[in-house]
């Protein structure tokens, strides 16, 4: 049974440009969940969704951040226009149900 | 919200030395969970334990809910335990983790 999967493993964007960081959980789980680990500040929740669902966002930045889990495929995190306090490790996790989370390699992003 | 410590934040072993880890919680909790965040920036589960105690081989886990605290047992630790313990917590109906600022373990040989 693989383990949660993300990629790209390490992104580096242009300030303004757009990332799409991409999770697939273990077979079986229905629950993913992001979270940043940004520098000095440690793992902060971000979101949390179901298939086709988000269940929670309140850690989500207000703006250019973005997050779907669809029906068929992975989890998307989406940033857009992205700045340099973006720069981060970005983890997915995923849970068969409400107890147990099981984290991803993460994805580091980098922005110039 | 839930706050978490972890304690201390900082720990110098010489190899097969044991520690103990600890993290404290303000409120109760539905779920507990320890991680090990290796050198590569990998976040390895260690124990999934709302309460009571866990050994998986060198380590233990124990957590004591009712007096709102959880302890990281490393036995003969070896170079490979070093890096960064994180000791996280669901208190809500979402179960999203708040996590400690992590505890810094090098192991020395």
């Amino acid at each position: 049974n693989a383990g949660v999967m993300q990629n790209p493993r390490h992104l580096v964007r242009r300030r303004g440009q757009e990332a799409r960081l991409r999770c697939s959980p273990m077979k079986g789980h229905s629950h993913v969940y992001w979270y940043r680990q940004l520098p000095e500040e440690g793992l902060k929740f971000m979101v949390y969704l179901q298939k086709e669902n988000i269940i929670d966002e309140s850690g989500m930045p207000k703006e250019r951040f973005s997050a779907e889990f669809p029906k068929e495929g992975p989890s998307i995190l989406r940033i857009q226009q992205v700045v340099r306090g973006d720069s981060a490790a970005y983890f997915c996790a995923s849970s068969p149900s409400a107890t147990g989370q099981y984290f991803g390699p993460g994805t580091r992003l980098t922005v110039t | 919200g839930i706050q978490v410590e972890q304690s201390p934040p900082d720990l110098i072993l010489q190899e097969g030395a044991n520690s103990t880890l600890r993290c404290n919680f303000s409120d109760s909790v539905n779920n507990l969970q320890w991680f090990h965040q290796n050198p590569w920036g990998q976040l390895i589960n260690l124990f999934y334990i709302p309460s009571g105690t866990k050994q998986n081989g060198r380590l233990s886990a124990t957590t004591v809910a009712t007096e709102r605290y959880s302890l990281l047992y490393i036995s003969s630790s070896q170079t490979t335990d070093s890096g960064v313990y994180f000791c996280a917590v669901d208190s809500g109906a979402n179960s999203k983790l708040t996590f400690g600022k992590g505890i810094t373990l090098s192991v020395r040989p």
